[in-house]
């Protein structure tokens, strides 16, 4: 495809399971991120892959938090035993270049409701 | 400390109005900037990006200022359209560091009939 993908667009879970979030960013995209945004708020930084280096994990809320991004392209989000508080929209964006000019492509987001 | 500012935090304005959103930024030593317009329920799109030697740019009905001394930044939108409502986000890209964007909270622009 020609954008960022993200799938599920939409999950809904009960407190305490797992989930996974993936995201397909552009093809030949060397970065990688990933934010958060709960209802009427900002974008909350959660981690940042670029290329193959170690990626930065500054933003991640707690040990229950995880990404991984296989092969350089896709990555997946996980987030063990959910609270409700993880409610809200995950973001990911893909970047061309980690160089000073580098615009972030954004997905549609997946939307997270932990009930 | 790096952090960005926006102002307003909402705005309300009539169809075919101007306005101007406001962008602070304490981010140093600075790159660029970008304002993103973030339509509700989809992702934010760039719509401008902003430079150290540059102090104005349009596209189309939008035009971003930027004053690098003192560290402002304002989008002035011109005769508001309806599909003009979205939150519009400034983010600062400073030099260093590998993760080195710094994002505001976004003004929210509700464009009414």
């Amino acid at each position: 495809g020609a954008g960022v993908s993200q799938s599920p667009s939409n999950k809904v879970t009960e407190k305490g399971k797992d989930v996974e979030l993936r995201c397909d960013p552009i093809s030949g995209h060397t970065a990688l991120y990933w934010y958060r945004q709960s209802l009427g708020q900002g974008l909350e930084f959660l981690i940042y892959f670029q290329g193959n280096s170690a990626p930065d994990k500054s933003g991640l809320p707690s040990d229950r938090f995880s990404a991984e991004r296989t092969g350089g392209s896709v990555s997946t989000l996980t987030i063990q035993r959910t609270q409700q508080e993880d409610s809200a929209v995950y973001l990911c964006a893909s970047s061309p270049t980690q160089g000073a000019a580098g615009e972030l492509f954004f997905g549609e987001g997946s939307r997270l409701t932990v009930l | 400390k790096n952090q960005v500012e926006q102002s307003p935090q909402s705005l309300i304005i009539l169809e075919g109005k101007n306005c101007t959103l406001q962008c602070n930024y304490t981010v140093s030593p600075f790159s660029n900037l970008r304002w993103y317009k973030q339509d509700t329920g989809r992702g934010p799109v760039s719509l401008t990006i902003m430079t150290f030697s540059e102090n104005t740019k349009s596209n189309g009905r939008y035009t971003a200022t930027l004053d690098a001394d003192t560290k402002q930044s304002s989008l002035h939108i011109t005769a508001s359209q309806l599909s003009d409502s979205a939150s519009y986000i400034c983010v600062v890209r400073g030099q260093t560091g590998a993760n080195n964007l710094f994002f505001g909270t976004g003004t929210r622009l509700t464009v009414i009939p």
